[in-house]
């Protein structure tokens, strides 16, 4: 059973389109944080959010964490090729340094 | 600060063989992460060192090891080698820092199992 639940699973859209990738749980975290990886390459860091109800910007991707710190959003606007890849969100909690791993939402923008 | 480095970056092996990964953590991080990371399964936690001690670990089977030396850097092993050990495998290094804990990773080394 995976920790954390990522949805959609695909997305493939145009250029200029705006998306929203879920990061759900049922467990309370201390921090979250969002990952873009390009394939044989490793996952690159994003943004962390750390307080419940933090929202952070990234030019033009917008992150949320939950009031609870239970989920967390990030929306990107008006999508760029540039934006292409595998975006995986991590929750770290419980034993220390433990960091749990969404399944990934593979996104796919279309010039 | 340079990032985290892994070598090789690509590996050809036969069943049967054994393999060692290495990965050097960023300067100062003393928290070293391995993932197993497959089309089909995701990324999967192999185990987490700090202090040259193993601190966490996942569900993989005892042919997977592990060490760090006193100067953070780490090693994975693989032994026995198996087809279904073909994979990306990423090191990741954190700093703890007591309020809360990021990990960034290497570029990870390609395992092909032929």
């Amino acid at each position: 059973t995976q920790l954390l639940e990522q949805s959609p699973q695909f997305l493939s859209i145009q250029e200029g389109e705006n998306l929203t990738v879920y990061c759900n749980s049922s467990s309370v975290f201390s921090s979250l944080q969002w990952y873009r990886q390009e394939p044989g390459e490793g996952p690159v860091l994003l943004v962390t959010v750390v307080t419940g109800g933090e929202v952070k910007k990234l030019k033009r991707l917008t992150f949320q964490f939950g009031d609870a710190r239970k989920d967390s959003s990030l929306h990107i606007t008006a999508a760029q090729p540039g934006d292409t890849g595998l975006y995986l969100c991590a929750g770290a909690g419980g034993n220390f340094n433990k960091f749990y791993f969404g399944s990934g939402t593979k996104l796919n923008v279309k010039p | 600060k340079a990032g985290v480095t892994q070598t090789p970056r690509y590996l050809i092996k036969t069943r049967g063989q054994q393999v060692t990964l290495s990965c050097s953590p960023i300067s100062g991080h003393r928290s070293v992460s391995w993932y197993q990371q497959t089309p089909g399964q995701g990324l999967q936690f192999l185990f987490e060192y700090f202090s040259e001690t193993q601190r966490n670990k996942g569900n993989f089977p005892g042919r997977f090891s592990g060490r760090q030396f006193s100067n953070s850097r780490s090693e994975m092993n693989v032994s026995t080698l198996e087809l279904g050990d073909s994979a990306l495998y990423l090191c990741a290094s954190s700093f703890l820092s007591g309020s809360y804990n990021e990990q960034f990773f290497g570029p990870g080394t390609r395992l092909t199992v032929l």
